[in-house]
This record gives C-alpha cells, structure tokens and sequence, in this order.
C-alpha cells in the first residue's frame, strides 16, 4: 500500500478524444509526478507538480497538462488522443528528501 | 543513446538459486539508484534503493553500485517463483525536477 490511489483504472478512448486522470496521495507528500509507460518498456516522466506548481517537464507536447490541488490530488489531462497514447499512465509522490517514489496503481488507456 | 540499459531477458533461474540482475547509465549526475518490481498487469513496486558505492542489503535482496563505473545490480537470493517478475533500474536526476529514469526492465522467470 504506497498511499497513492488513480482512477480511473481502465478506460477506453477513441483518436481525438479527450481524457482527465486522476490521483490523489497521502498528506505530506507535496510532489507528485506523472509518468506513462508503454507496453514493454520503462515508465517516461511527463511532468511533476510541487506545490501546485509544474516544476519539471519531460519530452512530452502541450496536448499533455496537469494540475495539483491543495488537498494534494493531482490530474493529468490529455487533449486529442492519438493511437500511441495507449498506454499505462502511472502517478508517484514523494516526501523528499530519499528521492524514493512511490507508484499509484495506475490508469490503463487504450485509444482506439 | 538509452540513459538507462539493462538487458530485457528473459534471465531464467531455478527456484533457490541467485539471480543477478544488471544496468548501466550514462549520466554522471545520477545521484540516486532504485530497483522496482513489476508484475504483469500492475504498477512498479519499489523494493531497493541505494545511494553510495557498495553493497546494501534488504532480506534476500543485494544491491551493488559502481559510480566509477557507472553499474548498478540487483541479486536476488534463494530465488522463489513469486520472484518472477520484470525489474526495472531507475536513476535520479535531481535538478530542477527530480526525475527518474528507467530501463525498459528485465524479466526473471524462476522455475520450479
């Protein structure tokens, strides 16, 4: 139990389209990060939020944006949904300090 | 150029024996190391961090880091089925964002 929980955890989209996930994480933990992982490969950082702040980005478009609220839950909202985000969108947190981050159960996305 | 390699397997082993587990990256500035387990279908499990050169051990599990050489290793001991899993490698970058970034992961089947 990492304290950190998604949803939704399946969805089903068509191109085009648009989806919100969400994640919410324990009290604490003020940075929350979101990473998508493809099938057969490593998880890829898409950005991290710290104190309702985006703080870091990685090589994703625009289409991919976030929010943190103050109550520390997190979004990710992607915009015009192509085929090759089918993927598994994974949400971590950390307290600082170790680094160590700890992954939500993830939210599987297949667009069609 | 992959920052993070690790060999994707599968490395078979029979139930008790050692399995090693190996990965390389190329970024000096890799401050922090991480091993996560995934099972098929779920999210990354952390299961070993280590932040200096040497060994640290958790249970069954060692893990081994060379800056000099940029290597980071993981050794399972008395290897159970339940061990069966991919393992994916993590390095942290802490800069503006702290970032991790993972190898596509080995998978470890243990047999019977």
């Amino acid at each position: 139990e990492t304290g950190v929980t998604q949803s939704p955890t399946h969805l089903i989209k068509t191109r085009g389209q648009q989806v919100t996930l969400r994640c919410s994480s324990q009290s604490g933990h003020n940075t929350v990060s979101w990473y998508q992982q493809a099938l057969g490969q490593g998880p890829q950082f898409i950005f991290q939020y710290y104190r309702e702040e985006e703080n870091g980005r990685g090589n994703f478009p625009p289409r991919f944006s976030g929010l943190q609220f103050p109550n520390y839950s997190s979004e990710l909202n992607v915009n015009a949904l192509e085929l090759d985000d089918s993927a598994l969108y994974l949400c971590a947190s950390r307290t600082g300090g170790t680094g160590e981050l700890f992954f939500g159960e993830g939210s599987r996305l297949t667009v069609l | 150029q992959k920052e993070v390699e690790q060999n994707s397997g599968p490395l078979s082993v029979p139930e008790g024996a050692i399995a090693s587990l190996n990965c390389t990256y190329s970024d000096r500035g890799s401050q922090s190391f991480f091993w996560y387990r995934q099972y098929s279908g779920k999210s990354p499990e952390l299961i070993m961090s280590i932040y200096s050169n040497g060994d640290k051990e958790d249970g069954r599990f060692t893990a081994q880091l060379n800056k000099a050489s940029q290597y980071v290793s993981l050794l399972i001991r008395d290897s159970q089925p339940s061990d069966s899993a991919t393992y994916l490698c993590a390095t942290l970058y802490t800069g503006t964002a702290s970032k991790l970034t993972f190898g596509t992961g080995t998978r470890l089947q243990v047999t019977l």
